[in-house]
């Protein structure tokens, strides 16, 4: 089946720092979606991506899809100490409901 | 805070155990998932579905069954639990992607 390779596994970084991590797949996408799961919650969706090439902000946050459509972007600018978490990105072949495909995720430390 | 909302939040069952975890959704999303997240794994779509009285297979759905009688309720039944299905359960509903997550279920199976 379709796998995503979500890079890198984790990231301890100096506050402040500004953070890239990335999701690759074998396969193409029609969307893209990225999320952010805190200990013991559950994922919150942080940015949707629908176009190929289309780059989009929420905040600090900038994702950006492929224009491949076989990737994804995601950097986090000024990292702050509530950064910390899992992202994980995930790709959608098809029309709506159909399942989507998650990375690994992308384990982000903070440090103050 | 509303939106989704798991129950149980914690589980123990002994191999062969029958439960079901129940998901509540008041945002009057058509599109409901049931998940599992295993250590080091991404999530797994267990079943989904686009509207009241359908489901649909996702990617690991042997072992389980779903039922959605009502639009905001999702149901994710385990017949007979097994090891292999310890792990935490999440539901989701959405517009078409997962747009919101419950707090997820913590299910052992001993």
């Amino acid at each position: 089946g379709q796998q995503l390779n979500q890079s890198p596994q984790s990231m301890f970084i100096q506050e402040g720092e500004d953070v890239s991590m990335n999701c690759t797949s074998s396969s193409i996408f029609n969307t893209w979606l990225w999320y952010k799961q805190d200990p013991g919650e559950g994922p919150v969706l942080l940015i949707a991506l629908y176009k190929a090439g289309e780059l989009t902000s929420n905040g600090r946050l900038t994702a950006q899809f492929g224009i491949t459509r076989k990737d994804s972007f995601l950097n986090i600018s000024a990292s702050i100490p509530s950064d910390v978490g899992i992202y994980f990105c995930a790709g959608q072949l098809g029309n709506a409901g159909n399942m989507l495909t998650f990375g690994g995720g992308t384990r982000l430390m903070v440090k103050p | 805070n509303a939106g989704v909302t798991q129950t149980p939040k914690f589980r123990v069952l002994k191999t062969g155990q029958s439960m079901t975890l129940l998901c509540a959704q008041d945002m009057n999303h058509e599109y409901m998932y049931w998940y599992r997240q295993d250590p080091g794994m991404g999530l797994r779509l267990i079943h989904y579905s686009v509207g009241e009285g359908t489901t649909a297979k996702g990617e690991v759905p042997d072992g389980y069954n779903v039922s959605r009688l009502k639009k905001q309720n999702f149901l994710l039944g385990l017949e007979s639990a097994a090891p292999s299905q310890t792990s935490v359960y999440f539901c989701a509903s959405g517009y078409g992607q997962p747009q919101h997550f419950g707090d997820g279920t913590r299910l052992s199976i001993l």
